[in-house]
């Protein structure tokens, strides 16, 4: 069965901090990839996704994340982290043309200032 | 663009009793929708993918008849959570597939709070 797999739990950065959240999911056919964001008391939005191309994504507010597929890996990543990004974080995989999303439990990001 | 609204935002209800949540796409059609339950501080629990014109594809181990979805419309779709009990209440969130970005939106969510 299809899965996806965030390793990190809770991270609690200091601003100014780099920023890497892990991903991998279990897939050997064509996926696509996202990443969502959640901050509090809002809804999900997406950060970023990737379908086909270069592997290396850019999103909105400063994000950006790599698909390795011989690691099955779509890491997020940003260089300097804000307060403003306090947030739950969640990686999802859909399989080709299907729909569905298969989604990662979630990171929860605490920047202290 | 690519709104999707929810309604009501919270709602409380009495144990027995049904409470319908509306997820609409304002300014795109779906022809589907997903519907979710979320827990405090965990990820999101697809329930069922709902289809316009059809019938809904319900999750392993979710009760088709006690979450019933209708999606009459290529704008709307409802979640009836039917005979509720406290151990329904929680966050009730509804995407929307916008097949031009192949991508689902997100409502803000419902949270259901059964006494």
């Amino acid at each position: 069965a299809q899965s996806v797999s965030q390793h990190n739990h809770h991270v609690i950065l200091s601003e100014a901090a780099s920023l890497e959240l892990g991903c991998n999911y279990s897939y050997g056919g064509t996926v696509n990839l996202f990443w969502y964001v959640q901050y509090p008391g809002q809804h999900l939005q997406l950060l970023l996704k990737y379908f086909s191309g270069d592997p290396l994504v850019k999103g909105i507010k400063g994000f950006e994340a790599e698909f390795i597929k011989s690691k099955f890996s779509f890491n997020l990543r940003k260089p300097s982290v804000q307060w403003s990004d306090t947030a739950e974080y969640f990686c999802a995989v859909n399989a080709g043309n299907n729909r569905k999303l298969i989604w990662g439990l979630g990171t929860s990001l605490a920047v202290n200032p | 663009g690519a709104v999707v609204s929810q309604h009501p935002s919270w709602v409380i209800c009495k144990s027995g009793t049904s409470v319908k949540i509306e997820c609409r796409s304002l300014d795109f059609q779906a022809t589907t929708m997903f519907w979710y339950r979320q827990f405090p501080k965990q990820s999101l629990m697809l329930m069922a993918t709902s289809n316009e014109g059809s019938k809904a594809t319900y999750e392993q181990g979710v009760e088709k008849d006690k979450f019933l979805i209708n999606h009459a419309s290529l704008t709307l779709s409802t979640l009836t959570v039917t005979s509720a009990h406290p151990e329904d209440s929680s966050f009730y969130i509804c995407s929307a597939w916008a097949s031009g970005n192949y991508e689902q939106y997100f409502g803000p969510g419902t949270r259901l709070t059964v006494t």
